[in-house]
């Protein structure tokens, strides 16, 4: 049973234009919601992160937006640029008493110069 | 350089053979886990530790075995290895258990078994 969703296995933007990368998940105890991007033969790095009490979190270029209700969450990458091309994971984790980090399948985003 | 390091970058192994990946880390963090990814199916958790002398089971765990006898060092053992056992390790570890500030991942084993 996949907990944490990423229907888009790839997504190609123009350089300097808006990406979107979606998640979806089904278990409602998530507490944590974060963003790795990964690029090949290397481990993944963390991007960002959120709270399920915030709708919204910013970090320079990157934000990420949280949709409880439905269950949804995205990363809004602006401008986009040629380093960002990479696999984008989200992942989520319940607060207390759980140190399993669940995973998405991932996203490989392609920016477009 | 702080952070994690994962030894050996590539192994291959014929089936039924044993052998240990090594991974450790330098920032004093209680935390350490280890994943494996794989065509589609994203990141799976296999092991994880909370501290010293603690360990506890992930998604995938059989076949593998872990101890963590000190902070810094969280080898993941392969005990008789299998074509299925083919992926990328990733050792992982972070000072927050939930990782919401991040964990801190190596650079991978590719592991082959033939």
């Amino acid at each position: 049973d996949q907990q944490v969703k990423q229907n888009s296995p790839s997504l190609s933007v123009q350089e300097g234009r808006i990406s979107i990368l979606n998640c979806d998940y089904t278990n409602s105890m998530f507490d944590y919601f974060l963003w790795y991007k990964k690029y090949p033969a290397e481990g993944p790095t963390f991007l960002i992160s959120i709270s399920s009490i915030k709708d919204k979190n910013e970090d320079g270029r990157f934000t990420v937006f949280l949709n409880k209700s439905a269950k949804h969450l995205s990363l809004h990458i602006v401008p986009s640029q040629p380093g960002d091309s990479a696999v984008y994971f989200c992942a989520a984790n319940v607060a207390f008493g759980n140190e399993k980090l669940t995973f998405g399948t991932g996203t490989r985003l392609t920016i477009i110069p | 350089n702080a952070g994690v390091t994962q030894t050996p970058k590539f192994q291959v192994l014929k089936t039924g053979q044993s052998m240990t990946l090594q991974c450790a880390q330098d920032m004093n963090h209680e935390y350490m886990s280890w994943y494996r990814q794989d065509p589609g199916m994203g990141l799976r958790l296999i092991h994880y530790s909370v501290g010293a002398g603690i360990t506890d089971q992930g998604e995938v765990p059989n076949g593998y075995n872990v101890s963590r006898s000190t902070t810094e060092d969280f080898p993941l053992r392969l005990l008789s290895a299998a074509p299925s056992q083919t992926s990328v390790y990733f050792c992982a570890s972070s000072y927050d258990r939930t990782g919401y500030y991040g964990y801190t991942f190596g650079s991978g084993t590719r592991l082959t078994v033939v």
